[in-house]
């Protein structure tokens, strides 16, 4: 079985200007989160998709941040325009239904100079 | 949100000792507490999920315990190895999200 793909690997920006990730979730996976992870710090939920679905969006900056999740499958995150404190990793993972283990993304590494 | 707590932030055990960390969480709306094993590099791993007051579940030299009624969780290792030097992260779901506490790291000198 296919593992949660993400991608870029890693993205180097200018600050102001915009971002896009993507992630594609396990065949059959109707939970997709994403998250932001700092150094040193544990995943810091952004928000969480049942099918297409953002159930729980209260963690992500709505003024610069977006997602959208077409069709229940693929997701992206957006980020316009970004700034320099957003560089950190962004993980995708995605579960088959509540209660079960979330499959973790390799995640994408942003650096905003 | 959520408030997930673990302690400690970091420990150094020599091989062939047993060790354990703990997460507390909200007691309630409380759907399930994730463990997960992160190694540098790598994408965390489940370990366990847990749903009922009282679990236990063990996978090799690996356990953790469930009490919901009081928020916390203990994981286990017995006879650590260096390959368990990782990063171990609990995760507490409620019912529209799955919120990570900060992570214990654990090296395991040889």
């Amino acid at each position: 079985e296919a593992g949660v793909v993400q991608s870029p690997r890693y993205k180097i920006i200018e600050k102001k200007q915009p971002v896009a990730f993507w992630c594609n979730p396990i065949s059959g996976h109707n939970t997709l989160y994403w998250y932001l992870q700092n150094l040193g710090q544990g995943p810091e939920l952004l928000i969480r998709y049942e099918n297409e679905e953002a159930v729980d969006d209260s963690q992500l900056p709505k003024d610069r941040f977006s997602a959208e999740r077409l069709k229940g499958v693929d997701s992206t995150l957006k980020i316009q325009p970004a700034e320099l404190g957003d560089s950190a990793v962004y993980l995708c993972a995605s579960s088959r239904q509540m209660n079960t283990e979330a499959f973790f993304g390799q995640g994408t590494r942003l650096t905003v100079v | 949100i959520l408030n997930v707590e673990q302690s400690p932030q970091s420990l150094h055990v020599q091989e062939g000792d047993s060790t354990n960390f703990t997460c507390s969480f909200p007691s309630s709306n409380f759907y399930a507490l994730h463990w997960y094993r992160w190694e540098t590099a790598k994408s965390p791993e489940a370990l366990f999920v847990m749903t009922l007051n009282g679990d236990e579940k063990k996978k090799g030299r690996i356990s953790a315990t469930l009490n919901t009624k009081e928020g916390y969780s203990y994981l286990y290792i017995k006879g650590s190895q260096p390959e368990d030097s990782a990063t171990y992260l609990c995760a507490f779901e409620g019912a529209n999200n799955l919120f990570f506490g900060t992570g214990t790291r654990l090296t395991v000198i040889p």
